[in-house]
């Protein structure tokens, strides 16, 4: 059975540091991962979505990458700001063919003006 | 395009009854799968439908049910709520490609009395 953590649970910043999110999967047999940010109470908003295939996705100030062999991902946010503060969630699937994702706990992360 | 849509957005229930929740995913999507989030078990899987069959259910007793239509909107139901059942339901949409990507709706925001 696929577990998903996260570490740590919640993180606080300063305004403009940069943040940096990890993510790990116990069996390495993944069809790809993606992250979400959730605001309190609202639904999930997809950020980026990493193919087994592939090391690393960006987009804007986010850069997500993947070490498959190892189970791990890493999300980056630059020059972090208070809009970012949300819950980020991981999530993997197993096969092409396999539309459900394992969920991680997600780290709640504060950004401090 | 228009996102992924949930009604309705909140509910409120007594114990032993029943509820229906409705998600209408992105047009051409033909994916559609259901979460449940709690404060204490995060995000867990309900069942996924594709084309108006159920492909994957997880580990929830039998008063879960759902059902997909041929224009691919799909429903939950839950039969005899139990105080337990209180929860943030929510739908996911995905298309067969792009490495499936999924997008999440903004959730049905269901309280058990």
């Amino acid at each position: 059975k696929q577990e998903v953590t996260q570490i740590p649970a919640a993180l606080s910043v300063p305004e403009g540091e940069n943040l940096v999110l990890n993510c790990s999967f116990t069996d390495s047999a993944i069809y790809n991962l993606q992250w979400f940010r959730q605001d309190p109470g609202k639904g999930l908003t997809s950020l980026l979505l990493i193919q087994s295939s592939q090391r690393e996705q960006t987009s804007g100030r986010l850069n997500a990458s993947l070490d498959k062999s190892s189970g791990r991902s890493t999300l980056y946010i630059a020059a972090s700001q208070p809009g970012d503060s949300a819950t980020y969630l991981c999530a993997v699937t197993r096969s092409s063919n396999d539309y459900k994702l394992s969920f991680g706990a997600g780290t709640t992360v504060t950004v401090r003006a | 395009k228009a996102g992924v849509t949930q009604t309705p957005r909140y509910l409120i229930k007594t114990r032993g009854q029943q509820v229906t929740l409705s998600c209408s995913p992105i047009s051409g999507h033909r994916s559609v799968s259901w979460y449940q989030q709690t404060p204490g078990q995060g995000l867990q899987f309900l069942f996924e439908y594709f084309s108006e069959t159920q492909r994957n259910k997880g580990n929830f007793p039998g008063r879960f049910s759902g059902r997909q239509f041929s224009n691919s909107r799909s429903e939950m139901n839950v039969s005899t709520l139990e105080l337990g059942d209180s929860a943030l339901y929510l739908c996911a949409s995905s298309a067969e490609k792009l490495g499936n990507e999924q997008f999440f709706g903004p959730g049905t925001r269901l309280t058990v009395l």
